[in-house]
């Protein structure tokens, strides 16, 4: 079955732990990205990857990392994350071109303490 | 800044159709239009897209203005499945706007029964 996992589903930690959340896709896609969602603010880019060691900032990179160096996974890195980044986080992934759709993963909610 | 505009919220009664109206008045000619649905506890999934010619799937139709400025979701038979946030995008097809993709807001379909 094609689709893009995320885990873990749900994570508490504390301010300041390094945590990695990671997505996985098994369509072969060259683009994978990762949005946060927020009550009243709506989906928000985080950072995204055309291909295999290539990523890109969206709206809202300040406090993340990711790598891409293969191309079904596209983890995302917080080094010392903080309460502000408390949030709904979805991994989504498609093939380059514009006319193609968009894959999510079920979300990982993130809570830091 | 977002380049669509939806209506916050609308409502429908169950078994009715429903046009969900998005504004994109700076649409590009390379700008495909994508609307995609969250349903509660949910990932975004895709509901369809278009370039200029309105589209027709088992899940939607979408209506494109001739000027492509504005386009409509349209679901024929509103079911209380259909209760869920639904977004419009644009994707760009001409290169790197393909990948930072802006999601906003929304619009939150109630369906009542």
């Amino acid at each position: 079955e094609a689709q893009v996992t995320q885990n873990p589903r749900y994570l508490i930690t504390v301010t300041g732990k390094k945590l990695t959340v990671t997505c996985s896709q098994n369509m072969n896609h060259e683009y994978m990205s990762w949005y946060r969602q927020d009550p009243g603010l709506g989906l928000r880019q985080i950072y995204y990857s055309m291909n295999v060691e290539v990523t890109d900032k969206g709206d809202v990179p300040e406090g993340y990392k990711v790598s891409r160096k293969e191309k079904r996974n596209f983890p995302l890195i917080l080094e010392s994350p903080s309460p502000n980044q408390t949030s709904l986080y979805f991994c989504a992934s498609s093939w380059w071109q514009a006319g193609s759709p968009l894959h999510f993963g079920n979300g990982t909610r993130l809570t830091v303490t | 800044d977002a380049k669509t505009t939806q209506p916050n919220s609308m409502e429908s009664n169950e078994e009715e159709p429903v046009h969900l109206p998005c504004n994109h008045s700076t649409i590009s000619g390379t700008d495909y239009i994508h609307w995609y649905r969250q349903l509660p506890s949910q990932g975004p999934e895709y509901v369809i897209h278009g370039l200029t010619s309105n589209v027709n799937n088992r899940m939607a139709s979408l209506a494109i203005a001739e000027d492509r400025k504005s386009s409509t979701l349209i679901l024929h038979r509103a079911t209380l499945r259909d209760a869920a946030v639904y977004y419009c995008i644009l994707r760009d097809s001409s290169g790197a706007g393909s990948y930072q993709l802006t999601f906003g807001k929304g619009t939150k379909l109630s369906v009542i029964p």
